[in-house]
């Protein structure tokens, strides 16, 4: 079985550029997350998504940042526009119940120039 | 917001040794979950064990156990018979129950030396 797949693994991008992060959630899992490390920090939650309801998006930094997952299947998060504070290693993960071992992709390491 | 606190931002074993990471936690709640996570460089990070405060006993997968001191809000991870596969990033983290968002530390590096 595939596991979470997040796409570009890295990006390099200039500040008030955008970008879009795609995550590939584990096939039937309802729940998906996102995270992100910042300056290596400690992972923070961004937001929880039940298919394609936004359950939680009380860690999303600022309106800049736009999270979709049309269908329920997968998910974007755009950065728009980016600033140099969003560099940073951003997680998804997925679960198939919201208290289900949460399986981790990746990550997208994005670098703001 | 519970925090977690990673002390050891790099450790450093020889193959076949034993290292242990340590792990601090603040919280209110009587009953939550604590976990391991790794993240081997460029790879998905993984569960590697997980503990439920309402359990005494300390829980254990293969070479990995942890020592849960709930009174200390202590939850450290014993690595022991270090193999070169061990070498990564570990991450403490916590959940509260009925929740799904998992508070992380910082993460500590750990590298296994042949």
């Amino acid at each position: 079985e595939a596991g979470v797949t997040q796409f570009p693994s890295h990006s390099v991008i200039e500040k008030g550029q955008t970008v879009t992060l795609r995550c590939d959630p584990i096939s039937g899992h309802d729940n998906l997350y996102w995270y992100r490390r910042v300056m290596g920090k400690e992972i923070k939650f961004l937001l929880h998504f039940v298919k394609e309801s936004k359950q939680d998006e009380s860690g999303m930094p600022n309106n800049r940042f736009l999270a979709e997952r049309t269908g329920g299947t997968y998910s974007t998060l755009k950065v728009q526009p980016a600033e140099l504070e969003d560099s940073g290693v951003y997680f998804c993960a997925s679960s198939q119940d919201f208290r289900g071992e949460q399986f981790f992709g990746p990550g997208t390491r994005l670098t703001v120039l | 917001a519970q925090t977690v606190t990673q002390s050891q931002p790099e450790m450093s074993v020889q193959e076949a040794e034993t290292v242990t990471l340590s792990c601090t936690y603040d919280t209110s709640e009587n009953n939550y979950y604590l976990f391991w996570y790794k993240q081997p460089p460029s790879r998905q990070m993984i569960l590697v064990i997980r503990q439920e405060a309402y359990k005494q006993q300390n829980a254990t997968e293969n070479r990995f156990s942890v020592n849960f001191q709930k009174a200390a809000k202590s939850f450290s991870l014993k690595i022991s018979d270090s193999q070169l596969g061990d070498t990564a990033m570990y991450f403490c983290a916590f959940m509260k129950p009925n929740d799904y968002k998992l508070s992380f530390g910082a993460g500590t590096t750990v590298t296994v030396r042949a």
